[in-house]
């Protein structure tokens, strides 16, 4: 069985402050692993993923993660929050492959204060 | 990246009605897609599991006469909601693996704001 706890359903960070944002996951097998962003009322957009390679991942717009297997951590960072930046943010996980199911976490909401 | 599209963006029904929604992958084939429902302010609820040629899957607790859904080809997965009630407003997201891609990455649709009155 798989799944992803995010801590923190919402987080606010002032306008160019270190934007942290923290998923565990639980899986059985190696997992793959992803952050998504999703904007009001619009899908989801992926902003990385980890699917054993390198360890820390960068993605898009400046936000990274890294993958700590003993830690089964996969939390997202990025150095400096943008107004951009105001969305809703889920991590899931899924087994490996083409045809298995995501599972999300509860997502974690961040505010900008500018 | 892949591009699903998902039709309409948003819809309003009366109550009892029927509404289809499209998934359809533009530019890549999947033989699975996914149909997710969000309520505000909460995760994705995968609600069942679209296999091109064949019965979706359903997840746990969620009607499959209600929620009838077609995958007739490689690139267009429907989620029919039918004779609506308010209690069916949510919101719609459909997701697509590619089958000749790397493994992994999902591509979503931009979903759906179902309300019924």
């Amino acid at each position: 069985a798989q799944s992803v706890t995010q801590l923190g359903s919402h987080v606010s960070v002032s306008e160019g402050a270190l934007v942290l944002l923290r998923c565990n996951y639980s899986s059985s097998v190696p997992p793959y692993l992803f952050w998504y962003v999703q904007y009001p009322n619009q899908g989801l957009q992926l902003l990385l993923k980890y699917t054993s390679a390198a360890t820390l991942v960068k993605g898009i717009n400046g936000f990274e993660a890294e993958f700590k297997k003993s830690e089964t951590s996969f939390h997202l960072t990025k150095p400096s929050a943008h107004m951009s930046d105001a969305a809703e943010y889920f991590c899931a996980v899924s087994d490996s492959g083409t045809g298995n199911q995501f599972y999300f976490g509860t997502g974690t909401s961040l505010t900008v204060i500018p | 990246g892949a591009v699903v599209s998902q039709h309409p963006s948003r819809v309003i029904c009366k109550s009892g009605t029927s509404v289809k929604i499209e998934c359809r992958s533009l530019d890549f084939q999947a033989t699975t897609m996914f149909w997710y429902r969000q309520f505000p302010k909460q995760s994705l609820m995968l609600m069942a599991t679209s296999n091109e040629g064949s019965k979706a899957t359903y997840e746990q607790g969620v009607e499959k006469d209600k929620f009838l859904i077609n995958h007739a080809s490689l690139t267009l997965s429907t989620l029919t909601v039918t004779s609506a009630h308010p209690e069916d407003s949510s919101f719609y997201i459909c997701s697509a693996r590619d089958r000749g891609g790397a493994m992994g990455e999902a591509f979503f649709g931009q979903g759906t704001r179902l309300t019924v009155v």
